[in-house]
């Protein structure tokens, strides 16, 4: 069954705000989760990864932020622009040979100017 | 260019047939993996490989095939026992070893429509 879901299916910003995309996951032995962008009828590209020895990872205006205690990941975009409209996917993976990455549903972010 | 390539892009299917999807990898990853993406949802995992003549079921393997004789190639045979192969397919690989060794690359994705 699914382990990995996001807290909204959407999500409507304005051109320059902050935007957070929420992701809650239930296996408490992942330890490896990305962030996935993709846009329609595309593959997801890489946004930012972050392993559970870490609580906060920063990259070119995203932050992923991790809290183990609750099983909650959130992806912060700084500075939203028109072009981050997308689906944005959380994934988990236990660090094991042999487990691939588990993917929740999505949540659409749409930037309007 | 390195990257997945994936074709064809679009590819219809009549009921019954069985059709084949190409991945091909040029970034040296041993492991190689087939998700299905329907309409709004998420990926869910078809197949995957670890390395060269190896592979696993993943949660909705029922109707699907795959083989790995090369190690960067991983085609997908939907079968005419997929009862609803309609969906985009997303072909993806890792490179198990190194630093990012858990970060998974996808292909653009071939979209499968049954008329």
């Amino acid at each position: 069954g699914e382990s990995v879901g996001l807290h909204l299916p959407t999500l409507s910003v304005q051109e320059g705000d902050n935007s957070i995309i929420n992701c809650a996951y239930s296996n408490s032995a992942s330890d490896y989760f990305i962030w996935y962008k993709q846009e329609s009828g595309k593959g997801p590209q890489f946004i930012i990864d972050i392993r559970s020895n870490m609580d906060k990872r920063q990259g070119q205006r995203v932050t992923v932020l991790l809290n183990k205690t609750v099983k909650h990941l959130s992806l912060q975009i700084a500075a939203t622009q028109p072009g981050d409209s997308a689906v944005y996917f959380c994934a988990e993976k236990e660090d094991q040979a042999g487990t691939a990455l588990i993917f929740g549903k999505g949540t659409t972010l749409s930037v309007s100017s | 260019d390195g990257g997945i390539t994936q074709s064809p892009k679009y590819l219809f299917r009549k009921e019954g047939q069985n059709v084949t999807l190409s991945c091909e990898q040029n970034l040296n990853h041993d492991a190689m993996y087939w998700y299905r993406q329907d309409p709004g949802q998420g990926l869910r995992l078809i197949y995957y490989s670890q390395i060269v003549n190896d592979f696993q079921k993943g949660d909705i393997a029922e109707g699907y095939s795959v083989s790995r004789e090369k190690k960067e190639s991983f085609p997908l045979t939907v079968t005419s026992a997929q009862k609803n192969p309609t969906a985009f397919y997303l072909c993806a690989s890792r490179n198990v070893r190194g630093r990012s060794g858990n970060t998974i690359y996808f292909g653009e994705g071939s979209w499968l429509t049954v008329v």
